[in-house]
């Protein structure tokens, strides 16, 4: 019963290439998110959807473009992809509750590597 | 440019002792603060969050805020090596707001 779930786990590609990333989130939240991290471990927000409208657009290049369908699914598409692209990307999904806070579910992470 | 800064070790920490993490933050109006543990290799889990000043325990774990001095702190007791991980720590610079600022992570490694 995986939560949050990405797709592919790993991905190997060239320079140049265009890849996408899918996450699905099975929790009924509203809003989700994209972040990477890069080797040193730095997380970073790069784009957040609340019930498939786009809320959250970081300072990302765009090459970078994500896509929500629905409110569970949230993907990432990646044109000519570079070498400073490669870092892990996680998908995460929010829980928010008045007056209880907030808690984001991480999915697995994609580890990408641009070759 | 808000920012989360933190320690990134490696901290070491004798097995049974106490591990004492550290986080600041640059906007004095910060709302929610957040202790996250990431072992290698896997995705970022939540174990505290705290959004009053003082201290908020939860098992072995202690989150302390203190919003005049602009910290946050993660207190370990008894620390285990299954304890031994990276601990991100996230601010939301406003209460509700959907963006999580995180900073670099402090990595801890408990030696038994």
């Amino acid at each position: 019963d995986t939560a949050v779930s990405q797709t592919p786990k790993y991905l190997v590609t060239q320079m140049g290439n265009d890849k996408s990333i899918k996450c699905e989130q099975n929790l009924g939240h509203d809003t989700m998110y994209w972040y990477k991290q890069d080797s040193k471990k730095f997380l970073k927000i790069m784009f957040s959807y609340n019930n498939k409208e786009l809320i959250i657009n970081e300072t990302v290049p765009n090459r970078f473009s994500p896509k929500s369908p629905d409110k569970a699914h949230l993907n990432l598409h990646i044109n000519s992809l570079e070498l400073g692209d490669s870092a892990v990307y996680f998908c995460a999904s929010r829980l928010w509750r008045e007056g209880l806070g907030e808690t984001q579910y991480f999915g697995p992470g994609t580890r990408l590597l641009v070759l | 440019q808000k920012e989360v800064e933190q320690n990134s070790g490696p901290l070491s920490v004798p097995e049974g002792a106490i591990a004492s993490l550290n986080c600041t933050y640059s906007d004095r109006g910060s709302q929610s603060f957040f202790w996250y543990r990431q072992y290698s290799g896997k995705s970022p889990e939540l174990i505290m969050f705290i959004y009053s000043n003082g201290d908020k325990e939860d098992g072995r774990f202690t989150a302390q805020l203190n919003k005049a001095s602009q910290y946050v702190s993660l207190l370990i007791r008894d620390s285990q090596p299954s304890d031994s991980a990276t601990y991100l720590c996230a601010v939301n610079w406003g209460f509700g707001n959907e963006k999580l600022t995180f900073g670099t992570g402090t990595r801890l490694t408990i030696i038994p």
